[in-house]
């Protein structure tokens, strides 16, 4: 899988909204863009996945730049609950199974 | 249905001493995987079985490691020899089989956190 860019930490206000940013300019067409969080002492969950359009669902919105080079995962309204280690993956339809995971942007919400 | 459940939650051992831990995928789930994590660093993985069959290895999966799937349910992963280096979360993981590589959602469990003295 191509590799990901991630800042390493940010910090939000409780009811505003996050904005997290990927970097991925080595993306190839094949590839998804994956985003997975990992709260506290719990195992990575995901969140949301897409391919060239914006992807929203209940957890979050993926907005996808036009050449693909980089992506914005946004939560709407942070909360304390969301505080997490947020994972931005490529998964390529050719590859292996496994998940690739960087180091991640560790997101602080401040009540 | 309760998710992917993993047993233990926590355990310490010596060195030297062999290990198991035991993983419960999502009922309807045939595929299973196995990471490994450390401190501060995102997991890495170490093996996947579709159904029984164990299909991917990571070079990380030393001699010492030896992971089964006998049912094509549940999953144990033992560790012979612990080594301090040893020291990690270890998270299961299963999916469903049917949908293309690059759409697999994969449903992680609380993990099994190892500590070697």
């Amino acid at each position: 899988d191509a590799k990901t860019t991630q800042p390493n930490s940010m910090e939000s206000n409780e009811e505003e909204p996050v904005h997290l940013p990927c970097n991925h300019s080595t993306i190839s067409g094949t590839d998804y863009i994956h985003w997975y969080r990992q709260l506290p002492s719990q195992g990575p969950e995901y969140v949301i996945h897409g391919l060239t359009s914006n992807v929203n669902n209940r957890m979050a919105s993926l907005a996808i730049a036009e050449d693909r080079k980089s992506s914005t995962l946004i939560l709407h309204r942070a909360t304390l609950r969301d505080a997490a280690v947020y994972y931005c993956i490529l998964r390529d339809r050719n590859a292996g199974n496994m998940l690739t995971f960087g180091g991640g942007t560790r997101l602080m919400v401040k009540p | 249905d309760t998710g992917v459940s993993q047993n233990p939650r926590h355990k310490i051992t010596k060195r030297g001493q062999n290990v198991t831990f035991r993983c419960d995928p999502i009922s309807e789930h045939n595929r299973l995987y196995w990471y490994r994590q450390t401190l501060g660093q995102g997991p890495e993985f170490l093996t996947y079985f579709q159904n029984e069959a164990q299909l991917e290895k990571s070079r990380l999966l030393s001699d010492r490691f030896s992971a089964e799937r006998p049912k094509g349910s549940f999953s144990t992963l033992e560790i012979q020899r612990t080594e301090q280096g040893d020291s990690a979360m270890y998270l299961c993981a299963s999916s469903l089989a049917g949908q293309t590589i690059a759409k697999n959602i994969q449903y992680f469990g609380a993990g099994t956190r190892l500590s070697v003295l």
